[in-house]
């Protein structure tokens, strides 16, 4: 079993809806972050969180760290075909800075 | 501008022969990593690096070497390449350090890798 596990592992949406992917750890979190991926392509950070409880946004996509410091969500409000990618969530499970952990990605696509 | 550079993009090789995949970080950032993508798996750590030959294994060294000799750049080599190495490869750089353990890393754009 994954010690980072994403939900869904890949989603399909209309333009214009709205989706939450789930990032779940099976232990507490220092930090989390996330991670988009056009197919192929590098990886561009979109956002970290660390503290219980905190929420960040970027443009059209909001991102929360639940209070026990061991789910995350990202959440995309209306829904655009440029939002398709790969998304990816990574989790530092220590203060010690050496392991950073991925998800296995949930992979969105956005239907115009 | 502030990158991770990896080169080569796209490599094929056959099995057994030695290659290398070189990255190189233009931000001075004493960490570096490299992780390989395969479908279903995400990401999985090969090796990472701490600053200037401190190195240690990730998640999945096996058949994997690495070398840390100046700070901006941190090779990949294969010294007898596998098919089951064929995969996408990632470098990437932080700022991480003991004072800011918990920062995000900054990607190259990726090898993809087939041995046949």
């Amino acid at each position: 079993s994954q010690e980072l596990e994403q939900s869904p592992q890949s989603l399909i949406v209309q333009e214009g809806k709205n989706l939450t992917i789930n990032c779940t750890s099976s232990k507490t979190l220092y930090g989390l972050y996330w991670y988009k991926q056009k197919y192929g392509e590098g990886l561009i950070f979109l956002m970290m969180l660390q503290k219980g409880g905190e929420e960040k946004s970027h443009e059209k996509i909001t991102a929360k760290l639940d209070e026990k410091k061991q789910q995350s969500s990202l959440h995309i409000t209306a829904s655009q075909p440029s939002h398709a990618g790969i998304y990816l969530c990574g989790a530092d499970w220590t203060s010690s800075y050496g392991k950073l952990t991925f998800g296995q990605g949930t992979i969105l696509t956005v239907h115009p | 501008e502030a990158q991770v550079t990896q080169n080569p993009r796209y490599l094929i090789t056959v099995t057994g022969k030695k290659l290398t995949v070189t990255c190189s970080q233009n931000m001075n950032h004493e960490y570096m990593s490299w992780y390989r993508q395969d479908p279903g798996l995400g990401l999985r750590q090969i090796y990472y690096s701490m600053n200037v030959e401190v190195t240690d294994k990730g998640d999945v060294p096996e058949g994997y070497k690495v070398s840390r000799k100046e700070k901006r750049n941190f090779p990949l080599i294969l010294e007898s390449p596998s098919p089951n190495q064929t995969s996408l490869y990632f470098c990437a750089s932080s700022i991480r350090d003991r004072l800011t353990p918990n920062s995000p890393l900054h990607f190259g754009n990726g090898t993809r890798l087939t041995v046949t």
